[in-house]
């Protein structure tokens, strides 16, 4: 059974650099055409998409966030990271990452979540 | 970016009702549209996809409709695990967006 689970600081301040990890258990991360990606929810607010990392390794950004973002992966540990710099608290959130699917051309099926991690950013 | 405006943002109904959600498209996205339930503290869970296409385990109460710009999330017989939050999400065009969500609440 597939499972994700999140990992990182819960708490950081103003123009510190976020470094999140993804682990996942019950599929390969180098699975071929998977993608794999993250999401964002301010607390009361809706869903935001970070940016994705493919199968081959080939990263997809927000372009909102692209200035700051990187997305990596380590297959030896079968996890992809988020790495965000320059926070504010307009990035205070729950993050989550999620296995994408494909369907009919997208890869923009959000089919399996982690529990997320809420982030808050403050002084 | 394409925009993804839903309405109503709240609504209640009683368990047996017909509740219907529509999401606009700020241009047409074909029939790339999808739809999530979000209960409180839970990651969304995907329920529609391709507008229409109920995922895996999803029961049949759930349907989706529409195309290009208009869509609609349709439960038939509510029942009471069904009052969650629902986004709508388009995957057409890059970044994927979504709308700003529905809280569905107990009458």
């Amino acid at each position: 059974q597939l499972q994700l689970q999140e990992s990182g600081p819960r708490l950081l301040k103003p123009s510190e650099t976020l470094s999140l990890t993804c682990s996942v258990s019950g599929d390969s991360i180098t699975t071929d055409a998977s993608y794999w990606g993250w999401i964002r929810q301010p607390p009361g607010k809706t869903l935001e998409w970070i940016g994705s990392i493919t199968y081959s390794g080939y990263t997809y950004y927000n372009p909102s966030l692209k200035s700051r973002l990187t997305v990596s992966r380590d297959t030896s540990k079968n996890h992809f990271s988020l790495r965000l710099t320059s926070v504010t608290a307009s990035d205070t959130a729950i993050y989550y990452c999620a296995r994408q699917r494909s369907d009919s051309g997208t890869y923009f099926l959000f089919e399996t979540w982690g529990q997320g991690t809420l982030l808050l950013v403050s002084s | 970016d394409f925009q993804m405006a839903q309405s109503p943002s709240s609504l209640s109904g009683s368990v047996g009702d017909r509740v219907t959600i529509t999401c606009r498209a700020s241009q047409s996205i074909k029939n790339y549209l999808n739809w999530y339930q979000q209960k409180p503290g839970e990651a969304p869970k995907l329920l529609i996809y391709g507008t229409s296409n109920l995922q895996s385990g999803v029961p049949s109460r759930f349907s989706g409709s529409g195309s290009g710009t208009d869509f609609t999330l349709t439960i038939n017989s509510l029942q009471p695990e069904d009052f969650a939050t629902y986004y709508c999400q388009q995957s057409y065009s890059t970044p994927p967006t979504f709308g700003q969500g529905t809280r569905l609440e107990i009458k």
